[in-house]
């Protein structure tokens, strides 16, 4: 089985623009999950995605959103971008509530 | 709030050294406990899992051991090579969060040759 994956792997992006960053999970998973990763904060969870509703969401500003598609694609959108947007943003998959979670390589975001 | 400490931050051994990596928790209400591995600058890869009902995981060279009473966890590392040299992260998941993985900061491994 293909792993997870995710696109692009490098963004470049201007603070106040936009970005939209898209997650693949292994087939057959319905749950996709986000994180984000600084070297200050560590390793944050953002939300998670189960058959394209939120199921639950970590404390991150309104400018965080995200959406999952009826394949189980999931997309995740942070609008006016700041510096401290900066960050690793990793995608995780599982089959069901209480399975092991995959990860994907992640998108690494540079905001300038 | 539940809190996940790693100690040590960061580890360097000669090669062929057994070691442990150790994992703490505040809040013993979890689900399960997971192990990864992360190279620089890539994702993390799930090393071993284990569900709040077991007391230990083992794959290969690797051992995690779970005590939830306590709220520690261990990952024993034996005959380390130089290719084990990465961040190990721990991660939890809460009772009342199903989705939410909380992660310590990690153990940054490096194996000398």
């Amino acid at each position: 089985k293909a792993g997870v994956t995710q696109t692009p792997r490098y963004l470049i992006k201007t603070r106040g623009q936009q970005v939209t960053l898209s997650c693949s999970p292994i087939s057959g998973h319905r749950s996709v999950s986000w994180y984000q990763q600084t070297p200050g904060q560590g390793l944050q969870f953002l939300f998670e995605y189960f058959s394209e509703t939120q199921r639950n969401k970590g404390n991150f500003p309104g400018r965080f959103s995200g959406r999952q598609f009826s394949n189980s694609r999931s997309e995740m959108n942070v609008s006016t971008l700041e510096l401290g947007d900066s960050a690793l943003y990793l995608c995780a998959s599982r089959h069901g509530a209480l399975y092991e979670q995959y990860f994907g390589p992640g998108t690494r975001l540079t905001v300038t | 709030k539940q809190e996940v400490t790693q100690i040590p931050a960061a580890l360097s051994v000669p090669e062929g050294e057994n070691l442990v990596l150790n994992c703490s928790f505040t809040d013993s209400a979890i689900y399960n406990l997971q192990w990864f591995r992360q190279d620089p600058g890539k994702g993390l890869t799930s090393l071993l899992l284990i569900q709040s009902s077991q007391r230990e995981q083992t794959s290969g060279r690797l051992n995690a051991s779970l005590d939830k009473s306590s709220g520690r966890s261990t990952l024993y590392i034996a005959a380390s090579q130089p290719g084990d040299s990465a961040t190990y992260l721990c991660a939890v998941m809460g009772g009342g969060s199903q989705g939410n993985l909380i992660f310590g900061k990690g153990t940054k491994l490096s194996v000398k040759p």
